[in-house]
């Protein structure tokens, strides 16, 4: 079982509808991130959580460290959010910033 | 502000062949991290530089090198290139080694044919 699991794998959404995505991990983090990686490959930092939650824009992170979950909203979706988002996590018992990932989520946003 | 920047973005090598890849972070960040991402797979963690040098490696076999240079930029080695070596090579970088928001460069995709 991988320590950093994804659901789902990959989503359609029609625009304007409200899309989440869950993460779930089975080890001890200090941190949790959420990549944003569109077709090309470049990745983006969407955020970097180890409590609550946080929101810029249309995109709300969630995490709850009890329960070794986190969540990724987009409220308004739109077919510019089309990409593929990453959890990733940083493990308490890792050096410096070496991450452990998910296997991504595809979202595909239509018009 | 210049981002973290790769070099080259494309490579066609043949099985066996050594190659290069270079990768300078933002100004003012010491940490460099090396990923790879397959087709088809997650990110892979290959090594992390800080201070010029060498903190960890992932689970990759030893013709996976690297350096760290004075000015904090970083070469990812990979010598005698096989068929599975294939992948999008990401270059991370860091103010700290704690926990903090991280700066991908766009990648190097490397082909082996």
């Amino acid at each position: 079982k991988n320590e950093v699991e994804q659901s789902p794998q990959n989503l359609t959404a029609q625009e304007g509808e409200f899309i989440t995505i869950n993460c779930s991990y089975s080890v001890g983090i200090s941190a949790l991130h959420w990549l944003q990686q569109h077709p090309g490959g470049g990745i983006v930092s969407l955020f970097m959580l180890s409590s609550g939650k946080k929101k810029h824009g249309r995109l709300i992170a969630t995490i709850n460290i009890q329960e070794k979950h986190s969540s990724l909203h987009i409220t308004a979706s739109h077919p510019r959010d089309s990409a593929v988002y990453i959890c990733a996590v940083r493990p308490i018992k890792a050096a410096g910033n070496k991450l452990t990932f998910g296997g991504g989520t595809r979202v595909l946003v239509k018009p | 502000e210049a981002g973290v920047t790769q070099s080259p973005t494309h490579l066609i090598k043949t099985r066996g062949q050594q190659v290069t890849l270079r990768c300078s972070p933002i100004s003012g960040h010491t940490s460099v991290y090396w990923y790879q991402q397959a087709l088809g797979l997650g990110l892979q963690f290959l090594l992390w530089y800080d201070e010029g040098e060498e903190r960890n490696r992932g689970n990759f076999p030893p013709r996976f090198s690297g350096r760290q240079f004075p000015n904090y930029s970083s070469e990812l080695n990979v010598n005698a290139l096989e068929l599975e070596d294939p992948a999008l090579y990401l270059c991370v970088s860091s103010l700290e080694t704690g926990n903090e928001k991280l700066f991908f460069g766009s990648g190097t995709q490397l082909s082996v044919l």
